[in-house]
């Protein structure tokens, strides 16, 4: 069976500092992965998603920049934090013939 | 542009009673929708899927609705248990792209003994 893992599940960061958020799959192969970001009533933000090594695609300008450095490994990162940063960081992934994604269990950012 | 309502924005009922939520979307051409729920600080986990044809679909005490010709969606929780307070989240897919989800914002749901 598929796992996906987040870490950390918590982190609270001062604005300035760099962040790294790993996001992981087991079970599978040539995932299509996703980063996004939730926002305390509102639907989820699509950030980032990936189709294969090294593929990022962007979907809004932001602070954030997104890495693919193994098949299923994606990592969100920024060299510096802003306060508008903070959010529940969700990563996901998917077959790459089905729209069905799977959740992570998230990460909650606090920037202060 | 694509967009997924939700209706209420939240809910409180007592435990045994049955409750539904409404899902509304503009999102075109339309592939399928789903229901998800999230328990508070974790990931969505589906519920339901339900593509053009399929006008209801249940999953335990969960039946989803469809109604592809006037873009609504419910989702009828029956006989509530404690363990069924989360937030109920709308998701739409586009024909067109698929990978791209249309996310709505979500129904709290709080059950109480």
């Amino acid at each position: 069976s598929q796992t996906i893992h987040q870490w950390p599940a918590t982190l609270v960061q001062p604005v300035g500092s760099p962040l790294s958020l790993e996001c992981t799959v087991e079970g599978t192969s040539n995932p299509n992965l996703y980063w996004y970001r939730q926002a305390a009533g509102r639907g989820l933000q699509l950030l980032f998603y990936s189709v294969g090594i090294g593929q990022i695609s962007s979907e809004v300008p932001q602070n954030l920049s997104a890495s693919r450095p193994q098949d299923r490994q994606f990592i969100l990162s920024s060299k510096k934090l802003l306060l508008s940063d903070s959010g529940f960081y969700l990563c996901a992934w998917s077959r790459g013939d089905r729209n069905e994604q799977f959740f992570g269990p998230g990460t909650r950012l606090t920037v202060l | 542009k694509n967009q997924v309502e939700q209706s209420p924005q939240s809910l409180i009922i007592l435990e045994g009673k049955n409750c539904t939520l409404q899902c509304n979307y503009t999102v075109s051409p339309f592939s399928n929708l789903r229901w998800y729920k999230q328990d508070t600080g974790r990931g969505p986990v589906s519920l339901t899927i339900m593509t053009f044809s399929e006008n209801t679909k249940s999953n335990g005490r969960y039946t989803a609705t469809l109604d592809a010709d006037t873009k609504q969606s419910s989702l009828h929780i029956t006989a509530s248990q404690l363990s069924d307070s989360a937030s109920y989240i709308c998701v739409v897919s586009a024909r067109s792209n698929d990978y791209k989800l249309s996310f709505g914002a979500g129904t709290t749901v709080t059950v109480r003994a």
